[in-house]
């Protein structure tokens, strides 16, 4: 079967590193998304890896082993505008986006 | 250039009712795919649709139909409606979809169908 996981929730602090971790199991691979979502508001694309190793995007890092089946990301310098969901998908070898239930990042002051 | 855009925002329905949602796709995409997403998880995939035909389907009933305009906007009809249907539905466009491994999706703002 397909399988995303993701921790469901997670607390930072403003300033601080954070790392969400995702491992899939998918029929296929076809490459790793992430995206952010606010409450009540579409998803918006982070970021996207196919290849393993690190793809830096400002404050924001991704990871991906396809070995190992495993994805994270990093977050850096976190701002309160940081707090959200974070989303982690993969696309299989039908090109279908197969999405984990999201993490919940808070970010306390 | 505008954005996904999906109409209604809001919408409250009763139970065996039927309900259409629409999408227009950002400018040059031509594949638009629809999610469920219910409170508390990840986006669960309906079906994408690309010129005018249903091109791939995910684990839901016949209920769930959908159409494709050759304006490339698109419809998802959900028919004979659950309380379990409740959720936010999500329209996501993209352009030749499955000619490479990298193709962004773009969401609309979402409907969120309230079913009573």
């Amino acid at each position: 079967g397909q399988n995303i996981d993701q921790p469901t929730e997670m607390t930072a602090t403003e300033g601080a590193i954070v790392q969400i971790n995702c491992t899939y199991q998918t029929s296929g691979f076809n490459g790793l998304f992430w995206y952010q979502q606010h409450a009540g508001e579409a998803p918006t694309f982070l970021s996207y890896n196919v290849l393993d190793g690190l793809e830096e995007k400002g404050r924001f890092s991704s990871f991906l082993s396809r070995s190992k089946g495993y994805s994270y990301l990093l977050l850096k310098e976190l701002q309160m505008k940081d707090s959200a969901s974070y989303l982690c998908a993969t696309k299989d070898s039908n090109y279908q986006l197969i999405w984990g239930a999201g993490t919940k990042l808070i970010i306390k002051p | 250039d505008a954005g996904v855009t999906q109409s209604p925002t809001h919408l409250i329905k009763t139970r065996g009712q039927q309900v259409t949602l629409r999408c227009s796709p950002k400018s040059g995409h031509d594949t638009v795919s629809w999610y469920q997403q219910a409170l508390g998880q990840g986006p669960q995939f309906i079906f994408q649709y690309y010129e005018e035909e249903e091109r791939q389907r995910g684990n839901f009933p016949d209920r769930f139909s959908g159409h494709q305009f050759p304006n490339y906007s698109s419809e998802l009809n959900v028919n004979a409606l659950l309380l379990g249907d409740s959720a936010l539905y999500l329209c996501a466009s993209s352009s030749d979809w499955d000619k490479s491994s990298y193709n962004e999706q773009f969401f609309g703002p979402g409907t969120r169908l309230t079913v009573l």
